[in-house]
């Protein structure tokens, strides 16, 4: 069975642009969540999305978006880039809500 | 109070060796407890899940449960140099059902 999937792996932008990542999760997954990953701060939560809905946000400002689709794929958009963007975007997927979380390879983005 | 809470090490244990890492938890409602293991550059893969009090073993990975007391944690048996990586404490906290992180301790297995 495929594991989770991240595109595009590498992104380099400028402050001010904006940014969208996809998360394809685990065949049979629905539950898909969204992480920020700094040296100082480690795993911060970012969002989980089930059934096409929000379910749980994290304390990050409303720059941060995100959405599923019916297939559970799912997407997170950064608006108006800083350079305290810059980190790794970590999707993970689950069967259900508060199951085992399986972990994509992760976005690396730079914001220069 | 952190709600997930790791020693950040690193944590240096010899080659053959156990190495012991913890965690300890806030929220006593807790159910739901894992440990991932991250190398360097790497994103987080799960390692084991535990629900409840008690021990479970899996190869050489045994997690540890007291719910009592609040704490988590994983013995790794016969360290390998291959185990020298960052390890994650979650544990699903509260009533909105979120993966919280601790911040890893990071294991050096040394020759």
């Amino acid at each position: 069975k495929a594991g989770v999937t991240q595109t595009p792996r590498y992104l380099i932008k400028t402050r001010g642009q904006q940014v969208t990542l996809s998360c394809s999760p685990i065949s049979g997954h629905r539950s898909v969540s969204w992480y920020q990953q700094t040296p100082g701060q480690g795993l911060q939560f970012l969002f989980e999305y089930f059934s096409e809905t929000q379910r749980n946000k994290g304390n990050f400002p409303g720059r941060f978006s995100g959405r599923q689709f019916s297939n559970s794929r799912s997407e997170m958009n950064v608006s108006t880039l800083e350079l305290g963007d810059s980190a790794l975007y970590l999707c993970a997927s689950s069967l259900y809500r508060q199951s085992e979380q399986f972990f994509g390879p992760g976005t690396r983005l730079t914001v220069l | 109070q952190k709600e997930v809470e790791q020693n950040s090490g690193p944590l240096s244990v010899p080659e053959g060796a156990i190495a012991s890492l913890n965690c300890t938890y806030s929220d006593r409602g807790s159910q739901s407890f894992f440990w991932y293991r991250q190398y360097s550059g790497k994103s987080p893969e799960l390692i084991m899940s535990i629900y409840s009090n008690g021990d479970k073993e899996d190869g050489r990975f045994t997690a540890q449960l007291n719910k009592a007391s609040q704490y988590v944690s994983l013995l790794i048996r016969d360290s390998q140099p291959s185990d020298s990586a960052t390890y994650l404490c979650a544990v699903y906290t509260g009533t909105a059902s979120k993966l919280t992180f601790g911040t890893g301790t990071r294991l050096q297995v040394t020759l």
